[in-house]
């Protein structure tokens, strides 16, 4: 089955530790995405990826980082510089037709971080 | 800042009846629209895709789309209280990343 796959599903924070989320898709699409998604807020976009190697910010950049080194996956990396990393995280791909996203995304199921 | 606006209810409509979710965008040159349904502690599930004005009919589902009036609505007909949930609408233009609205809260009363 052709999917995105995010783990852990629950993560647990010291204070001054990073964490990486993992994110892998099968679905041959070019692009890759990370949402943060806070109680009864919409999504908000951290970090994406059009092509293997580059990467671009997002909304909410600051503390995170990221990387591609294959189409396959791309991980983030919550860093002690984040203050308040207690969300639930989401990973997108999709695809495009010439400049545009078509299809919209897919998601995988998220991680659910929280500081302790 | 491209925005994406949504009352966030929450919206509460009898069983069977219409419920009607309306979403409004601020940048003009917008070109593909989606509507995400989203259960409690569950990631986005996209629902419907609309690309030009006017009406796309999926079962239950009709999104609408004006341009114009930069207005992309979402009718679910015969709500089911497994509808319950939030509505998120989305917003993309060229290959620049969607933009999300914060959700409308749709509750179907049995």
């Amino acid at each position: 089955d052709g999917g995105i796959t995010q783990s852990p599903k629950y993560l647990f924070r010291k204070e001054g530790q990073n964490v990486t989320l993992s994110c892998e898709q099968n679905l041959n699409h070019d692009a890759m995405y990370w949402y943060r998604q806070d109680p009864g807020q919409g999504l908000r976009l951290i970090y994406y990826s059009q092509i293997v190697n580059d990467f671009q910010k997002g909304d909410i950049a600051e503390g995170y980082s990221v990387s591609r080194e294959k189409k396959e996956s791309f991980p983030l990396t919550v860093t002690s510089a984040q203050k308040n990393p207690t969300a639930f995280y989401l990973c997108a791909s999709s695809s495009y037709i010439g400049q545009t996203v078509v299809y919209g995304y897919t998601f995988g199921s998220g991680t659910r971080l929280t500081v302790v | 800042q491209k925005e994406v606006e949504q009352n966030s209810g929450p919206l509460s409509v009898p069983e069977g009846a219409i419920a009607s979710l309306n979403c409004t965008y601020s940048d003009r040159g917008s070109q593909s629209f989606f509507w995400y349904r989203q259960y409690s502690g569950k990631s986005p599930e996209l629902i419907m895709s609309i690309y030009s004005n006017g009406d796309k009919e999926d079962g239950r589902f009709t999104a609408q789309l004006n341009k114009a009036s930069q207005y992309v609505s979402l009718l679910i007909r015969d709500s089911q209280p497994s509808d319950s949930a939030t509505y998120l609408c989305a917003v993309i233009s060229g290959n620049t990343p969607l933009v999300f609205g914060k959700g409308t809260r749709l509750s179907v009363i049995a």
